[in-house]
């Protein structure tokens, strides 16, 4: 089964620093899907990637596939406590988005 | 707002117990996804009903079980409850049931076994 690593687990950063999350499938990946999380709340969407080399933005956050499939990476410019949270990336397999496997989460903490 | 909706927000209950979480999903969404959270398991798929179908089934327990409602509504029953049931339970909802649609997660109900 599709296992989802994702690094660092957690992240302590000042305002206004830039950061990245990275998110590795051990397959290859047809659907990933970048969510946001407060504690103990439920999922925000942030974005969802397919095409290999696909980049989307959303305000300052923007999210990678590499070529291969096989690793996505959120970046953020310029971080805001409101950034601060737990991202979570959750994949589907090649039937579609039935089985959505998350992984266990970057926990993002901004210092003002 | 993601537009799902959960009750209750909070459950205490005791061991044996049995408790029913309810969903209402988006307007016009067809699809409910159940997910359980916890700290050692992270987020994990239990089941989805597509029209009132069962459509995909995950980790989910014997103890458990789920329905989609004509009205579309869902219930995730929960018998025989253990301490290790004590969890966030996470509804979601997408339009239909087809390949990559985005799921919206409600914001879940918080189950303490006591």
């Amino acid at each position: 089964s599709q296992e989802l690593e994702q690094s660092p687990q957690s992240l302590i950063v000042q305002e206004g620093k830039n950061l990245t999350i990275n998110c590795t499938s051990s397959k290859t990946l047809y659907g990933l899907y970048w969510y946001k999380q407060k504690y103990g709340e439920g999922l925000i969407f942030l974005m969802m990637l397919q095409k290999g080399g696909e980049e989307k933005s959303h305000e300052k956050i923007t999210a990678k596939l590499d070529e291969k499939k096989q690793q996505s990476s959120l970046h953020i410019t310029a971080s805001q406590p409101s950034h601060a949270g737990i991202y979570l990336c959750g994949a589907d397999g090649r039937g579609g988005s039935e089985k959505l496997v998350f992984g266990k989460g970057t926990k993002l903490t901004v210092n003002p | 707002d993601s537009g799902v909706t959960q009750t209750p927000k909070h459950l205490i209950t005791a061991t044996g117990q049995r408790v029913t979480l309810r969903c209402s999903p988006r307007s016009g969404d067809l699809s409910v996804y159940w997910y359980q959270q916890s700290l050692d398991q992270g987020l994990q798929f239990l089941i989805q009903y597509y029209n009132g179908e069962e459509r995909a089934k995950g980790n989910i327990l014997e103890r458990f079980s789920a329905q989609q409602f004509p009205d579309l509504h869902s219930e995730l029953n929960l018998s025989s409850l253990e301490l290790g049931d004590s969890a966030l339970y996470f509804c979601a909802s997408s339009p239909g049931g087809g390949v990559r649609e985005t799921q919206y997660f409600g914001p879940g109900t918080r189950l303490l076994v006591l």
